[in-house]
């Protein structure tokens, strides 16, 4: 299965952009790339998917490589809301499996006021 | 918010005893899954189901069941709660597999004591 790999942690100023960074080097050309992130003490919150295209909605931009071994959670303008553990990760259609790979551990990120 | 509950919130049950947790959605999803998550290992899948009485395992499976007789309904049971089985369960569903993104529970913790 395809692994996706994340820093463990990353800081960031209020109202400034973050660039939340994911290699996924063994992706297949069924993979989507997924975001998701969680607050302390809630379950996940979904919040951007793509395939091959770079992807917009009101919580983030998704930034996708050309050779899409690697993918960037772009926030805008970060608020002390968005402190939470972001996770990437991969889920494939083609293989016919709806198997969910392992979250992992996901990147902790600080906003800093 | 998708619409998704969990029962109960919390547990404490002792060692030996058999629990089932459930997950109810009013979305009509098709897919729906259980993951536990404890500090260090991230989300871990534990078992999917893909339709009524279709089921599969995960990664972490080993002392889990699951049932899903109706499409709103997935139960999670321990047959024989060991200590091991702690954790901080997360139903998500989706409404296809690869592209569909998760929507998940706020979780039911549960201590086995």
């Amino acid at each position: 299965d395809a692994k996706t790999t994340q820093p463990n942690s990353m800081e960031s100023n209020e109202e400034e952009p973050v660039h939340l960074p994911c290699n996924h080097s063994t992706i297949s050309g069924t993979d989507y790339i997924h975001w998701y992130r969680q607050l302390p003490s809630q379950g996940p919150e979904y919040v951007i998917h793509g395939l091959t295209s770079n992807v917009n909605n009101r919580m983030a931009s998704l930034a996708i490589a050309e050779d899409r071994k690697s993918s960037t959670l772009i926030l805008h303008r970060a608020t002390l809301r968005d402190a939470a553990v972001y996770y990437c990760i991969l889920r494939d259609v083609g293989s016919g499996s709806a198997r969910q790979l392992t979250f992992g551990s996901g990147t902790q990120l600080t906003v800093l006021p | 918010d998708a619409g998704i509950t969990q029962s109960p919130r919390h547990k404490v049950t002792e060692t030996g005893t058999p629990v089932t947790l459930r997950c109810h959605q009013t979305e009509n999803h098709r897919y729906m899954y259980w993951y536990r998550q404890d500090p260090g290992h991230g989300l871990r899948l534990i078992h999917y189901s893909y339709g009524v009485k279709d089921t599969d395992k995960g990664e972490v499976s080993d002392g889990y069941s699951v049932s899903r007789s109706k499409t709103e309904d997935f139960l999670l049971t321990l047959e024989s709660a060991t200590s091991s089985q702690t954790s901080v369960y997360f139903c998500a569903i989706s409404e296809w597999a690869g592209e569909s993104p998760l929507h998940f529970g706020n979780g039911t913790r549960l201590t086995v004591t």
